[in-house]
């Protein structure tokens, strides 16, 4: 299985307070997601790495922020977070970006707000 | 129209059975596509990609048929251990991104 870290795995917070999400990777790849899991909606984009500080956003990007200050780490934040965040969110990497290049997921990160 | 449609199922076959899921797709575009399997609360995993001519990994068959814009996953011989859902994934020709369907949940009975 490709090393990636996905931390917490589980967290429940109130809504309005900031939540950060970490992905970690030991593949040295050059691309790494954020991806969230709503039933009915099967997975969307949030945002994407392509490189050191290079992200760009995904379909469903608002009210969320994400930095990568190393190539294995990848942050997704909530600055406030709100009811509707409330969901499942997944991290991914590739090695290349390319349409023949599948992605690897991490583990999962189960995110309640109330 | 969502960009990648798949029927939600559920699915229930019994062990030894031959199943198939189809999974359609709406942009012409879209250059290349995969199979994921999702066990329940776990993360997806790669099952496998499909190429134009069709390919097969053992138990598994995937075809793609670009002028009717669907591709399938044919499982023979059904284990109990491949109860799961199954996500086909399409991948736009330029765009950055893997576009998911809902999932075909699967149940193999004993």
């Amino acid at each position: 299985d490709a090393g990636i870290t996905q931390s917490p795995r589980h967290k429940v917070t109130e809504t309005g307070t900031p939540v950060t999400l970490r992905c970690h990777q030991t593949e040295n790849h050059r691309y790494m997601y954020w991806y969230r899991q709503d039933p009915g909606h099967g997975l969307r984009l949030i945002h994407y790495s392509y490189g050191v500080k290079d992200t760009d956003k995904g379909e469903v990007s608002d009210g969320y922020s994400v930095s990568r200050s190393k190539t294995e780490d990848f942050l997704l934040t909530l600055e406030s977070a709100t009811s509707s965040q409330t969901s499942v969110y997944f991290c991914a990497i590739s090695e290349i970006q390319g349409p023949y290049q599948p992605q690897h997921f991490g583990d999962g990160t189960r995110l309640s707000i109330l | 129209r969502k960009e990648v449609e798949q029927d939600p199922g559920p699915f229930n076959v019994p062990e030894g059975a031959t199943v198939a899921f189809n999974c359609t797709y709406s942009n012409s575009a879209s250059q290349s596509f995969f199979w994921y399997r999702q066990d329940c609360r776990k993360e997806p995993k790669l099952l496998m990609s499909v190429y134009s001519s069709g390919n097969e990994d053992g138990r598994f068959t995937a075809q793609l048929n670009r002028a009717s814009q669907y591709i399938s996953l044919l499982i023979r011989d059904s284990k109990l251990s491949d109860s799961a859902t199954y996500l086909c994934v399409v991948v736009i020709q330029g765009a950055q991104k893997l576009v998911f369907g809902q999932g075909t949940r699967l149940t193999i009975n004993p």
